[in-house]
């Protein structure tokens, strides 16, 4: 099964708005990423958080990590048109495995 | 830097064929990684690369090998195409702390 599920699974917003991605796992993890995926394309990194980050932010992205809930969040600020992509969030897990494993992904459709 | 490339971008195989998808970087990275990614869903983990000369396998190996003689290359090998195996696979690569990975722009292969 994966490490990593993301809530909602879809999320349809208007331009302007917030959106709010979760993101939760199952083992101690090393970092925690956050990924786009426009469609049909690859996938482009959008953030990294530590184990011993608890936020973190770049332009209007907002990402939080609670280990204690083995649970993460991703806040995309005033969202626009070109928002609409697939999210995903990957984490390393804690052992020495060197395994990175994606979430199920966030479908997020932004409004004009 | 031509990043992570990838070929080729279509390919249809018949069941019981073998072929292998070719993945390159130019940027020097000692990780390199295979996904797959059926519709709707997120990226499985198939094998890992943490430097020339070692492998390890991901969440679903079977059916795929692969081998890492140099830096730049990570060839994926499908020993016996099944009707299963009809997804998009993607290559990544990153650096050795595994933190911001590299995606290359996919292939689709279908089986018949």
């Amino acid at each position: 099964s994966q490490q990593g599920e993301e809530d909602p699974q879809a999320l349809s917003i208007q331009e302007g708005e917030n959106a709010t991605m979760n993101c939760s796992y199952k083992t101690s993890i090393n970092n925690l990423q956050w990924y786009r995926q426009n469609s049909g394309r690859g996938l482009v990194h959008l953030i990294l958080i530590r184990s011993n980050e608890r936020e973190k932010h770049s332009g209007r992205l907002r990402v939080t990590l609670d280990t204690s809930k083995k649970s993460s969040s991703l806040l995309i600020t005033a969202s626009r048109a070109a928002d609409t992509a697939s999210y995903f969030c990957a984490t390393l897990r804690m052992d020495s495995s060197y395994k990175l494993i994606f979430g199920s992904g966030t479908r997020l459709l932004v409004r004009p | 830097n031509a990043g992570v490339t990838q070929t080729p971008k279509f390919q249809v195989l018949k069941t019981g064929q073998s072929m292998t998808l070719q993945c390159a970087q130019d940027m020097n990275h000692e990780y390199m990684s295979w996904y797959r990614q059926d519709p709707g869903m997120g990226l499985r983990l198939i094998h890992y690369s943490v430097g020339a000369g070692i492998t390890d396998q991901g969440e679903v190996p079977n059916g795929y090998n692969v081998s890492r003689s140099t830096t730049e290359d990570f060839p994926l090998r499908l020993l016996s195409a099944a009707p299963s195996q009809t997804s998009v696979y993607f290559c990544a690569s990153g650096k050795a702390e595994i933190n911001e990975q590299f995606f290359g722009p996919g292939t689709r292969l279908t089986v018949l």
